[in-house]
């Protein structure tokens, strides 16, 4: 059961690039969530998608773009990182929200230098 | 708006000491809470919940029972263990919405 997996672990990124961060589930769940958590901080929510081809804004999603093409795969899109954007990333699944855990990934941790 | 108020830490026990971490929440309907576990260099992962009033989730020795009076979800252990040094997140979903809602995290050090 390989559950949600993100790719990749690590990344160090100049200020300006761009990358998509992978997020995979193999649980069929509809809905789909991505988060960062910067240090000692707890989590807050970018964006989530409900289903394929459906998704909405959180509460931060100011440089960051999200698809939903398929039920599952969910990646992130990073347009000319900034400093700011320096966190560890974890995206999660959920079959529905309501009273519903979410699995997560083990997290994608960026650097923007 | 809907949320979640957790105690801050960092929280530093001894072994086998008891412990609570407090959360309360606001919610505009009725929630779905959730106890939440991250270990070092992981991800979240579930430790118990519970889906309505008076409700007890139990989970490795953790409890927290789902007080609607009071709004809160605390979190308690009676005799901690090194390994259950982890940061704790609580949460809340509800069944009106798409999103759920954490708190800020607790950071536990537990030391022999």
């Amino acid at each position: 059961n390989a559950g949600v997996t993100q790719t990749p672990k690590f990344r160090i990124l100049k200020i300006g690039q761009s990358m998509t961060l992978q997020c995979t589930q193999d649980m069929n769940h509809n809905y789909m969530y991505w988060y960062r958590q910067d240090p000692g901080m707890g989590l807050k929510l970018i964006y989530y998608s409900v289903g394929a081809g459906i998704t909405d804004k959180g509460e931060v999603p100011n440089g960051y773009n999200v698809s939903r093409s398929t039920t599952e795969d969910f990646p992130l899109r990073l347009e000319l990182a900034a400093p700011s954007q320096t966190s560890v990333y974890f995206c999660a699944s959920s079959p529905k929200a309501d009273y519903y855990e979410q699995y997560f990934g083990p997290g994608t941790r960026l650097t923007v230098t | 708006g809907d949320s979640v108020t957790q105690m801050e830490g960092p929280v530093t026990l001894s072994e086998e000491a008891c412990l609570t971490i407090n959360c309360t929440y606001t919610a505009t309907g009725y929630p779905s809470l959730f106890w939440y576990v991250q270990y070092p260099g992981e991800g979240l992962q579930l430790l118990l919940k519970a889906t309505k009033a008076d409700d007890k989730g139990s989970n490795k020795g953790f409890e927290a029972t789902y007080r609607k009076e009071t709004t809160s979800f605390h979190l308690e252990k009676g005799s901690v263990q090194v390994s259950d040094s982890a940061v704790y997140f609580c949460a809340l979903s509800l069944s009106t919405g798409n999103q759920f809602y954490f708190g800020t995290g607790t950071s536990l050090t537990v030391i022999p």
